[in-house]
């Protein structure tokens, strides 16, 4: 079993719809969870954060986080054809500590 | 204010060379930690320097090292070149807890 998994996608979405993507992780210490938009070629992007339990909203995007689950969300609203990207999950166990990624989900909107 | 800066942004090498990947953190950030990421995968972690000290390591062979200067800039070093190195390679880099906020890449080709 992966640390954090993914579903590799692609996800395809018509432009102004909600685009909804999932992430599991394996390690129920772990404490922070992100997530980084990635456009090919470029280098990840942080776009959230999340740290409790429930919703964190910014934007177009809401990020969900449940810890008893091992599960976290992202939710794109509006979706525009400039979101098109892959998004990766990423964990930490401890504050300050390393980044653990899942592979990514490839999302693609269509005007 | 510059984000993280890293440098090459492309190399070529053969097999059983050796390379050197530099590092600038952003400014006010004191921690930096290298990832590996294959084409179509999440990132890898390498390791993470702070304070000069390898902090924490991914596994990695020993053929991957590191440094950390007093300038809070790092290097990473790879020795006897293998196909399989081919990759982007990341840098990113924090301030105490805060998310990691990565570089541009260096895109390393084996041939």
């Amino acid at each position: 079993q992966k640390e954090v998994e993914q579903n590799s996608g692609p996800l395809s979405v018509p432009e102004g719809a909600i685009a909804s993507l999932n992430c599991t992780y394996s390690d129920r210490v772990s404490q922070s969870f992100f997530w980084y938009r990635q456009y090919s070629g470029k280098s990840p992007e942080l776009i959230m954060s999340i740290y409790s339990n429930g919703d964190k909203e910014d934007g177009r995007f809401t990020a969900q986080l449940n810890k008893a689950s091992q599960y976290v969300s992202l939710l794109i609203r509006d979706s525009q054809p400039s979101d098109s990207a892959t998004y990766l999950c990423a964990v930490e166990k401890a504050a300050g500590n390393k980044l653990t990624f899942g592979g990514g989900t490839r999302v693609l909107v269509k005007p | 204010d510059a984000g993280v800066t890293q440098s090459p942004t492309h190399l070529i090498k053969t097999r059983g060379q050796q390379v050197t990947l530099r590092c600038s953190p952003k400014s006010g950030h004191d921690t930096v930690s290298w990832y590996q990421q294959a084409l179509g995968q999440g990132p890898q972690f390498i390791f993470q320097y702070y304070e000069e000290e390898e902090r924490q390591r991914g596994n990695f062979p020993d053929r991957f090292s590191g440094h950390q200067f007093p300038n809070y800039s790092s290097e990473l070093n790879v020795n006897a070149l293998l196909l399989g190195d081919s990759a982007l390679y990341l840098c990113a880099s924090r301030s105490g807890n805060q998310p990691q906020h990565f570089g541009d890449g260096t895109r390393l080709s084996i041939l």
